[in-house]
């Protein structure tokens, strides 16, 4: 199973994009890379999901290299709405298991 | 149309009761999925249902317990409550496998005491 590693926090400004980078070394073949929202007592949020190179929804984008070691969350022009915490999850479809997250805040 | 629903939204037990936590899955998803979230942590997997069947379970003692229904629909029964249970626990469901996109309903806030 691919352990992640994410920041614990960052901070971000309205309009700026911001980045998030999730290290998985131990990636194996078959496993996705997928991300998710969670705003205080609520449930997460499917952000987006992929498995090489580029994927982009309304939403986000989600870079990955050719090693696939690590992906890069990218928010676009983030609000103050878009403070929450940010969860990478790496595995196959029989297993994918959430880290502690990266808590992102947004500053007027 | 509907998100995933769980109920009760809040529940407070005491150690030694049982108790059984509810999910409906957005319609047409045959994967059920239970977490258990305690403050300032990211989920735990619990337990997996694809089309009424166990297809995973996480690191979770024997007191911890659920099924699937014909209509999708899933519970999640915890024996012999703990203090150690008090978290939020979340159902999500999945049209895939529980590697896929998976949609989180509200959770149900267990406070044991």
């Amino acid at each position: 199973l691919a352990k992640t590693t994410q920041p614990i926090s960052m901070d971000s400004y309205e309009g700026q994009e911001v980045n998030i980078t999730c290290s998985h070394n131990n990636i194996a073949t078959n496993d996705y890379i997928t991300w998710y929202q969670q705003f205080p007592s609520q449930g997460p949020r499917f952000i987006i999901q992929g498995y090489k190179t580029k994927v982009t929804n309304e939403v986000a984008s989600l870079f990955i290299p050719a090693d696939r070691k690590s992906s890069t969350l990218s928010l676009p022009r983030v609000s103050l709405s878009d403070t929450a915490v940010y969860y990478c999850l790496v595995g196959d479809e029989d297993d994918m298991r959430f880290g502690a997250g990266t808590r992102l805040t947004v500053k007027p | 149309d509907a998100g995933v629903t769980q109920s009760p939204t809040h529940l407070i037990k005491t150690r030694g009761q049982q108790v059984t936590l509810r999910c409906s899955p957005i319609s047409g998803h045959k994967s059920v999925s239970w977490y258990q979230q305690v403050l300032g942590q990211g989920p735990q997997f619990i337990f997996q249902y694809y089309e009424k069947e166990e297809r995973g379970r996480g690191n979770f003692p024997d007191r911890f317990s659920a099924r699937q229904f014909p209509n999708y629909s899933s519970e999640l029964n915890v024996n012999a409550l703990l203090l150690g249970d008090s978290a939020l626990y979340l159902c999500a469901s999945s049209f895939w496998d529980r590697g896929r996109e998976q949609y989180f309903g509200p959770g149900t806030r267990l406070t044991v005491t």
